[in-house]
Formats: C-alpha cells, structure tokens, sequence
C-alpha cells in the first residue's frame, strides 16, 4: 500500500528553527508538495521537491532524498503565524497525490 | 470571482437526503479535484477531472457522483448522505495533471445527522 508518515504535532519557540520530516512508500514518485493548512482554512501551496537535494524558499526549505524516501520541511526565524499543519503530499505513478495526515506546530513566544 | 469557490460553507443535512456541492473556478485549469479532510486523517481524493467532460474515480469515490460539464464548474452530489459522509470537503484545481500545483477552495463543512 501506499503511505506517507510525518509527526502529529511539534512544538518549538519563536525565532527558532524546526525541521518537519516525513518518509514516503508510494506505487511510482513524481514530485513531493508541502502545504501550509491554518485551522479552518484551505491548504496552501508551500514547496515542490522533484529532484533530490535543497530547495529554498525565503524562510522555508524543503529537501528530498529519493532514494530514501525522505524529505523534510525546514522553517526559519520562526514566528507565530507559522503555526499552522503542514501537510506532505507525494504525487504517485498516476500522477495523483497521496497525502499524509498532517503536522500540527505549535509556537509558543 | 478569483480563483476557487465553494458554496455552501456549511451544511447540517439530514440522513439519507441528497445534497450537491459546488465548485466554481476561474482560473482556466484543466484538471478539478474533489478531497475529504477528517481528523486523523490525510486528504482523500473523491473523485477528480483532468478536463472537462472526463472524471475519474479517486481513492473514496462510494457514494459520491461528479459531473464536469464545462472547465468551471465541478459539483459533486451525495445521493443519499450516511453519518460517514460527514467531513470537510474541498475542491481543488490546476493547470494540468503533470508537474502542476493543486490550488485548494475554501471548503465545505458537511455533518449529517
């Protein structure tokens, strides 16, 4: 079967740095998505990983490593609107994506 | 209109009515998405469209039709709505199907009673 695991909830300060990992066993790879989701809202587009390696966003950063089925989210200079779930979503064979159940963070001042 | 919207916001519905939901989009993308959210839970896919007058079965498509009768609109109707149905659903859309970013509505809050 397919299945992406993250952690269910972290918690770190603001300023800090947090990294959000998440591992992936998928039919097929054809790009990795991070999402930002606030509570009640819709998820919002933060990074696309395709090939291995360091993608770097202003605050955020995203790395993908293939062949282990390995990314993770890194957040900067945290503040508190980082807090939020941050959903990783690989794109599977079928060009679908499969999804995992999401990260809670928590800042706390 | 900019970008996707959903109606209604909520919804309370009773068991076994019928119940559309709708999907609107401006943006000219080719491929619609319908997901459920449930705690727990990753986002499913329902049903999706990679362009108008085709749809697709997604990963929990039971008791859920689609229609894609043009590039703007994707509804997707619960025939007869069952407690489990209850979630928060949410459409997207992107440009295409290949390498392309999903952009996600507001959602729907559905209970059913």
């Amino acid at each position: 079967g397919q299945n992406i695991d993250q952690p269910t909830e972290m918690t770190a300060t603001e300023g800090a740095i947090v990294q959000i990992n998440c591992t992936y066993q998928t039919s097929g790879f054809n790009g990795l998505f991070w999402y930002q989701q606030h509570a009640g809202e819709a998820p919002t587009f933060l990074s696309y990983n395709v090939l291995d390696g360091l993608e770097e966003k202003g605050r955020f950063s995203s790395f993908l490593s293939r062949s282990k089925g390995y990314s993770y989210l890194l957040l900067k200079e945290l503040q508190m609107k980082d807090s939020a779930s941050y959903l990783c979503a690989v794109r599977d064979s079928n060009y679908q994506l499969i999804w995992g159940a999401g990260t809670k963070l928590i800042i706390k001042p | 209109i900019a970008g996707i919207t959903q109606a209604p916001t909520s919804q309370i519905l009773a068991a076994g009515r019928r119940m559309t939901l709708r999907c609107t989009q401006d943006m000219r993308h080719n491929a619609m998405y319908w997901y459920r959210q449930d705690l727990g839970l990753g986002l499913r896919l329902i049903h999706y469209s990679n362009t108008a007058g085709t749809t697709g079965k997604g990963e929990v498509p039971d008791g859920y039709s689609v229609s894609r009768a043009n590039t703007d609109d994707f509804p997707l109707t619960l025939a007869s709505a069952v407690p489990s149905q209850t979630s928060v659903y949410f459409c997207a859309s992107s440009p295409g199907l290949v390498s392309d970013t999903q952009y996600f509505g507001p959602g729907t809050r559905l209970t059913v009673l």
